[in-house]
């Protein structure tokens, strides 16, 4: 599995844009970068996923650089309830499982 | 929408005793996973199934065994319980996927702890 690489932890003020880079230098061409989350205990919560194109939900936009060794996670209004764990995630093709390989997330504290 | 249904959410156990943790999918969700957490840790992949067959397996130990039934439920059963046992145990649902992965919905986990 390609290994991603994220920071400690960061703060965001509310209702601004919480910017969560990850980087993935080793990923493969058809390798998929999921986003999620975990609130305090809680089971992890999808966000989002991409492949190769920019994607927007209503939780949040996934940015991939065009060399996909690197994406952003963006909540564009941050809200004390998006205080959590955000993992990003490099998952194989279908071949390999379906399995999720958690790392070691970014803790995202969003501050009044 | 419904959810994943995870029973009991709490459940204490002493050492050597066996446990029985239920996980109930999203309805027309035919592929189950089980992840353990720790204290402080990150979740880590124990086992999936997909139509009552085992699909993958990751580090679960030899006194763990699961199954998924006809009606997709699946049940982790845990044996001589250690004290490291102790965790958060999540269950995922999802569609099976044939190309792209597709993603997993978890339930809010049973916690364990051996005492």
């Amino acid at each position: 599995d390609a290994k991603t690489t994220q920071p400690t932890s960061m703060d965001c003020a509310e209702g601004r844009a919480a910017n969560l880079p990850c980087n993935h230098s080793t990923i493969s061409g058809n390798e998929y970068v999921y986003w999620y989350r975990q609130i305090h205990s809680q089971g992890p919560q999808y966000i989002i996923h991409g492949l190769k194109n920019n994607e927007t939900n209503e939780m949040a936009s996934l940015i991939i650089t065009e060399d996909r060794k690197s994406s952003t996670l963006i909540l564009p209004h941050a809200t004390l309830r998006d205080t959590a764990v955000y993992y990003c995630i490099v998952r194989p093709p279908m071949e390999y499982g379906n399995k999720l390989v958690f790392g070691a997330g970014t803790i995202l504290r969003v501050k009044s | 929408a419904a959810g994943v249904i995870q029973s009991p959410r709490h459940l204490i156990k002493e050492k050597r005793e066996t446990a029985t943790l239920k996980c109930y999918p999203i309805p027309r969700h035919d592929t189950v996973y089980w992840y353990q957490q720790g204290p402080g840790q990150d979740p880590q992949f124990l086992i999936s199934f997909y139509e009552k067959m085992q699909s993958d397996k990751g580090s679960i130990p030899d006194r763990f065994s699961a199954q998924q039934f006809s009606d997709y439920h699946s049940e982790l059963n845990m044996s001589s319980l250690e004290l490291g046992d102790s965790a958060l145990y999540f269950c995922a649902s999802s569609l099976a996927a044939t190309v792209v992965p597709y993603e997993q919905y978890f339930g809010p986990g049973t916690r364990l702890t051996v005492t």
